[in-house]
Formats: C-alpha cells, sequence, structure tokens
C-alpha cells in the first residue's frame, strides 16, 4: 500500500517556464512534507518542505502547495533552468520515531 | 567537511557472498536509515535506527542485517547477496524528522552476478 504517491514518472519543461511536480498521499495523519532532489550519482538533497498547518511555503524560485482536503501537494519551479534536471522526490514524516515514507519520483528535465 | 560517507562506492558481488556497507556520519545525528533505489521503485527503507543500541525494520527488510554499535557507524550487511539486491544503496541520517529531513550519503552501487 502506497501511502505517497507521485503518479508521474517523468515530465519535460522548456528553459523559463513553469515546472509542476504533483504528490499525493494516503495517510491523514502525515505532519510534513518534503521535497528532495537527486542527481544522478549523488545522494537525494533536500529542497523545501511545509507543515501540515499551512497551505503554502516559497523559498526563491521553488514553492510547494498543500490541499489537505485533497491531499495532494505540489512542487512549482519558476522560471524552470536547466540545472534543475534531476529526479524529485515527494516524501512524508508523521511525528514520532518514524522514518519518512518516499513517493517513487519524477525525473524533470529543463530543455533549453 | 560534515556528513556521510558511504563505502565503497560500488562493487561486483558474486551471488552468495556476504558483504557489508559502510556508513559513517560525522553530525552526531541520533537517526540513521537505509534505503535502496530501484528504477521505477523510488527510495525503499530497508532498515533504520532511531538512537545507537537500537534498530528497526523498514519496507524491504529481508536478505539484510544492520547494527547500531555507536552514533556515528551503521553498517548494513547481505548475508548471502542474490541478484535481486542489485540496486543503489543510500544511507542517511538526521538530529530528527521532520522539516529538515535527512542528509544522505552519495550511495553505493552494488551489482550481484
Amino acid at each position: 500500500d502506497q501511502q505517497v504517491k507521485q503518479n508521474s514518472p517523468s515530465l519535460s519543461v522548456q528553459e523559463g517556464r513553469i515546472s509542476i511536480l504533483n504528490c499525493d498521499y494516503t495517510n491523514s495523519m502525515f505532519d510534513y512534507f518534503l521535497w528532495y532532489k537527486k542527481y544522478p550519482a549523488e545522494g537525494p538533497t533536500f529542497l523545501i518542505s511545509i507543515s501540515s498547518i499551512k497551505d503554502k511555503n516559497e523559498d526563491g524560485r521553488f514553492t510547494v502547495f498543500l490541499n489537505k482536503s485533497a491531499k495532494h501537494l505540489s512542487l512549482h519551479i519558476v522560471p524552470s533552468q536547466p540545472g534543475d534536471s534531476a529526479v524529485y522526490f515527494c516524501a512524508a514524516w508523521r511525528s514520532g520515531n518514524t522514518p519518512l515514507v518516499f513517493g517513487k519520483g519524477t525525473r524533470l528535465s529543463v530543455i533549453a | 567537511i560534515a556528513g556521510i560517507t558511504q563505502a565503497p562506492t560500488s562493487q561486483i558481488l558474486a551471488a552468495g557472498r556476504r558483504m557489508t556497507l559502510r556508513c559513517t556520519q560525522d553530525m552526531r545525528h541520533n537517526a540513521m536509515y537505509w534505503y535502496r533505489q530501484d528504477l521505477g521503485l523510488g527510495l525503499r527503507l530497508i532498515h533504520y535506527s532511531n538512537t545507537a543500541g537500537t534498530t528497526g525494520k523498514g519496507e524491504v527488510p529481508d536478505g539484510y542485517s544492520v547494527s547500531r554499535a555507536n552514533t556515528d557507524d551503521f553498517p548494513l550487511t547481505l548475508a548471502s547477496a542474490v541478484p535481486s539486491q542489485t540496486s543503489v544503496y543510500f544511507c542517511a541520517s538526521s538530529q530528527r524528522t521532520g522539516s529538515n529531513g535527512y542528509t544522505f550519503g552519495s550511495g553505493t552501487r552494488l551489482t550481484v552476478v
């Protein structure tokens, strides 16, 4: 039973346009949601997070939106740059000594 | 430079052999984790440790064992490797899970033949 779902394995976007990566979850008890970025031959790195009590968090070109009623979050990258090309993982956490739960990832390609 | 060190970076292993993947962190983080990454399956948790002396099973623990004798080290052992354990293995640590998430190592690429 997959608790965190990223239904789009890949996404291609033109440089300068907006990239929107989507994530759905099933467990309404999650307290935090996080996005990680992964380049080939490197470990994932933390990008941005949002608490379940908020609906938006912004950090430079990256904004995460949370819709709790729909159990859906999205990562917006504006404007997209070629260096943003990577695999993006959505993750969720429930308070207590529980590990993060990751989605399967979405490969973003930003085309110059 | 503070962070997580994984060794080896890559390995080709004969099926049936025993192998230990090493993971060391110098951030004094309490919790440590092992994930495997497979195409189309994302990051799946193998084992974790919330603090030195304790371990727990993740989503795919079979065929793997871990130990946490101290804060810094969290080795992952494959007692008798099988081809389905061919994967990229990532070690991670966190002071606590939450808004800042994990710090990951660079991974070990393991091929079992």
